[in-house]
């Protein structure tokens, strides 16, 4: 049972415009949702979070809305530059026992490919 | 360069084999956790250490086990290794009270054959 999808598995976009990746979750009980960019032959690096009882957060180029009615949260990268060319992970977190310990599970990702 | 290490970057075993796989965490990082990003799967939750002691279980299976020493690094340890079990193992760190936000090592690929 896939508790975090990501149902697209590429998206190409051109220089400049919106990258718009999405992810769907089942799981009421995520706190946290995060998204990861994975380069090949690299691990995934931490790139932006939001709480669940936000909707939206910023960070410079990239900004995470979630819908927690529909259980969906999106990534909007602006403007899209080539070297944002990379595997997106969706993540999301519960707590694990109680305490400051958390368990993520992550999508499959989704290849953006962002063309010059 | 996250701060996490990982070794050896790659691996190349037969079946039936074992093999350990050790991962340093930043430096601070009292957590640790394990991964597993076979093909076609997005990575996989394996098993939490926090501080030297086992905190959670994923689908780790039983032919694989963990440990992390008082120095804070975890040691992966797969035996009986079965074909499907060639995949990327990432390791990856978190501080503590904010462990949501887990900070990766470059992975160790290891392929049975």
């Amino acid at each position: 049972d896939q508790q975090v999808k990501q149902n697209s598995p590429s998206l190409s976009v051109q220089e400049g415009r919106i990258s718009i990746l999405n992810c769907d979750y089942t799981n009421s009980m995520f706190d946290y949702f995060l998204w990861y960019k994975k380069y090949p032959a690299e691990g995934p690096t931490f790139l932006i979070s939001i709480s669940s009882i936000k909707d939206k957060n910023e960070d410079g180029r990239f900004t995470v809305f979630l819908n927690k009615s529909a259980k969906h949260l999106s990534l909007h990268i602006v403007p899209s530059q080539p070297g944002d060319s990379a595997v997106y992970f969706c993540a999301a977190s519960a707590r694990v026992h109680g305490g400051s310990n958390y368990k993520l599970t992550f999508g499959k990702g989704t290849l953006l490919t962002v063309n010059p | 360069d996250s701060g996490v290490t990982q070794t050896p970057k790659h691996l190349i075993t037969a079946t039936g084999q074992r093999v350990t796989l050790r991962c340093s965490p930043r430096s601070g990082d009292l957590s640790v956790y394990w991964y597993q990003q076979s093909l076609d799967q997005g990575l996989q939750f394996l098993i939490q250490y926090y501080n030297g002691e086992e905190r959670a279980k994923g689908n780790i299976l039983e032919r694989f086990s963990a440990q992390q020493f008082p120095d804070l690094h975890s040691e992966l340890n797969l035996s009986s290794l079965e074909l499907g079990d060639s995949a990327l193992y990432f390791c990856a760190s978190a501080p503590q009270g904010l462990s949501y936000e887990q900070y990766f090592g470059p992975g160790t690929r290891l392929t049975v054959t």
